[in-house]
Formats: structure tokens, C-alpha cells, sequence
């Protein structure tokens, strides 16, 4: 069965630091991996997606996943984090339906 | 585009009422998703439709729940008769496709049964 783990339910970073959301995957085949953003009382919101290809895939908002398929996992980055980055995000792994991991909250502090 | 539209965005409604939800997806996708949150179930897939075809509802919790979608531009999702644990944020999704194409949410709606 196919699943996807968020390891962490709250990420702390101060601003101007580099952060980092954990997400592991289980699915066979080639995982087609996803990152979305849900600020308070909003919808989710698209942020970068991996099917093929570089490893590395740059997305919306200065945002970045690395694919590794060695270790199954999908982490999502940033260089330099800001205090507006303050939100839940969502890894999420696509069989013919996107299936969600739990949340992470990311906190950045001034 | 405007974007997924859903109406209403917040209900609040007694036990043993009728309610329904409403999604008007993006104009051009044919893939259409309802979803429901929760702080202890977190996001839970309930339907999807593809060209106006449900082809997987086994998310619908029970029968008190049901959803349609009559034409590529409108769908709904009903719960008859609604129960306090229905009380959610539930939203719809709509993409070109499935697997791999992304999703566009909606705003959502922020069911109240009291």
C-alpha cells in the first residue's frame, strides 16, 4: 500500500536559517511526490511536485525538494526562512489519488 | 481563473438536518476531489470523480453521505441526516488528472453541527 510519512508534527526555525520538513514515502513503482502549503483557514496550496528526473526540483516560494530513492524520502527545503513561511505543509504521494501525510508545522520566529 | 469556488463557506446546522455542500472546480479540469479535515483525522480523501464518474467513494464515511456531479462545472456533497462528528472543514480539489497532475483546492467549507 502506498504511504507517506511526516516524521516531525512541528518545525521551530528562526529567521534567516535554512529549514528543513522531513517526509518519507512507501509506494511501488516510481513515485510521482508532492509538497503542498496550508495557511490558517485557507485551501491547501501546490508548492512543487517530483516525477522524473533531477533529483532536486525547485517549486513556488523559494521552496525545494530533494528526492533521494535510496532512503525513500522527499525532504523539503529552504536557504533562508521566513517568518510569512509560518504554516502547516504537506507531503503527499500520487497513485491515481493523492494520498497525504499528517502535517508539519513549521513555526519560524523572528 | 477564479479558482476552485466553494459555497458555503461556513454552515452551521442542527442534528438530523440536511446539508449541502457545493464545488464549482476550475473550467478545463476533469478530475474532480472531496476532501474533509480534522484536527484527529487530519485530511481524508472522500470521492473522486473523473469526467463527472465517481470512480472511487470507499473515503464516504456511511451512507448519510452522498455526492454528485452532474456536469464538469458543478458538484455537491450531501450529508442527510447530519450528526455533530460531521463538524469538519471539508474541500473540494479539482486537476486536469490524476496521477501526476496537481490539485487545486478550494477555500473550503467549515461545517458546524450542533
Amino acid at each position: 500500500a502506498q504511504s507517506v510519512a511526516q516524521p516531525e508534527d512541528q518545525v521551530n526555525v528562526a529567521e534567516g536559517n535554512p529549514l528543513t520538513v522531513k517526509c518519507t514515502y512507501s509506494v511501488s513503482g516510481n513515485p510521482y511526490l508532492f509538497w503542498y502549503v496550508q495557511y490558517p483557514n485557507r485551501g491547501l496550496q501546490f508548492l512543487l511536485k517530483y516525477i522524473t528526473g533531477d533529483n532536486l526540483v525547485k517549486g513556488s516560494y523559494g521552496f525545494e525538494a530533494e528526492f533521494n530513492k535510496s532512503q525513500t524520502s522527499f525532504h523539503l527545503k529552504k536557504p533562508s526562512a521566513l517568518v510569512s513561511d509560518s504554516a502547516l505543509y504537506f507531503c503527499a504521494v500520487s497513485t491515481d489519488k493523492l494520498i497525504f501525510g499528517t502535517g508539519t508545522r513549521l513555526q519560524v520566529f523572528p | 481563473d477564479a479558482g476552485v469556488i466553494q459555497s458555503p463557506r461556513h454552515e452551521v446546522t442542527e442534528m438530523g438536518q440536511e446539508v449541502t455542500l457545493r464545488c464549482k472546480p476550475i473550467s478545463g479540469h476533469n478530475s474532480l476531489f472531496w476532501y474533509r479535515q480534522t484536527m484527529m483525522r487530519g485530511l481524508e480523501l472522500l470521492i473522486y470523480f473523473n469526467n463527472n464518474v465517481p470512480i472511487d467513494d470507499s473515503g464516504m464515511p456511511e451512507d448519510r453521505f452522498s455526492a454528485k456531479m452532474p456536469n464538469a462545472s458543478f458538484s455537491t456533497l450531501k450529508i442527510q441526516p447530519s450528526e455533530p462528528r460531521d463538524s469538519a472543514v471539508y474541500f473540494c480539489a479539482s486537476s486536469f488528472g490524476t496521477a501526476p497532475y496537481e490539485q487545486y483546492f478550494g477555500p473550503g467549507t467549515r461545517l458546524t453541527v450542533t
